[in-house]
């Protein structure tokens, strides 16, 4: 069974830092490349960033490029969001989730998230 | 606003079919796959729908999906009450290098 685990939310103050993890199990997780997609209170889906299975291709959404890093170690099935100078509104329940081969980078798995907050 | 354009909302008695658009452009629905994904309160999405038509295993044959051109839509065929839910579209845009989601649907049960 495909189980993707986040930890590492929580409060933080503006300008603060954080660093999201996710924990994959069930599938072979180097073989996959992996989303990270946030949901502000009340809102919709946003999509945060994408990084291949081999970490050789990497993307971000403009709100995020320059402050947060999505990062794997494949050794230890995990993956990472490292976020830098923290806002209001990077405040969200932030989600990892799978990508399905050959999907155009289309998710298939999603994880049950963290709550990030960012308040003073 | 978002790159993807939903209908904010939609609303059908059991057993009615309810249809939702998305709508893009050529960047994004027009050159690639679409995925739908269903949240229900409180929980994370689930994906309902994939590569524009796919239905994954354990989901029920009352939702299917269509593409044309630069749109997207997903049919909810005899609606139930388990399926009052919030429905989002997706696709990856070439020109932006990145995802884009619908505004999402809001789907009510009467």
């Amino acid at each position: 069974e495909v189980q993707l685990v986040e930890s590492g939310g929580g409060l933080v103050k503006p300008g603060g830092s954080l660093r999201l993890s996710c924990t994959a199990s069930g599938f072979t997780f180097s073989t996959y490349s992996m989303n990270w997609v946030r949901q502000a209170p009340g809102k919709g889906l946003e999509w945060v960033s994408s990084l291949s299975s081999s970490s050789n291709y990497i993307y971000y959404a403009d709100s995020v490029k320059g402050r947060f890093t999505m990062s794997r170690d494949n050794a230890k099935n995990s993956l990472y969001l490292q976020m830098n100078s923290l806002r209001g509104e990077d405040t969200a329940v932030y989600y990892c989730a799978r990508v399905a081969p050959g999907s155009g980078w289309n998710e298939d798995y999603w994880g049950q998230g963290t709550l990030v907050t960012v308040s003073s | 606003q978002s790159v993807l354009t939903q209908t904010p909302s939609a609303s059908g008695t059991p057993g009615q079919r309810v249809t939702i658009s998305c709508s893009g452009s050529s960047s994004n629905i027009g050159s690639t796959y679409v995925n739908w994904y269903q949240q229900l309160p409180r929980t994370a999405p689930k994906l309902l729908i994939s590569r524009n038509d796919q239905r994954p295993s354990g989901v029920p044959d009352r939702f299917s999906g269509s593409k044309s051109g630069t749109s997207a839509s997903l049919t909810i065929s005899g609606l139930r009450s388990e399926d009052e839910a919030d429905y989002y579209c997706a696709a990856w845009d070439d020109s932006l290098s990145g995802r884009v989601f619908g505004g999402g649907t809001r789907v009510t049960v009467l």
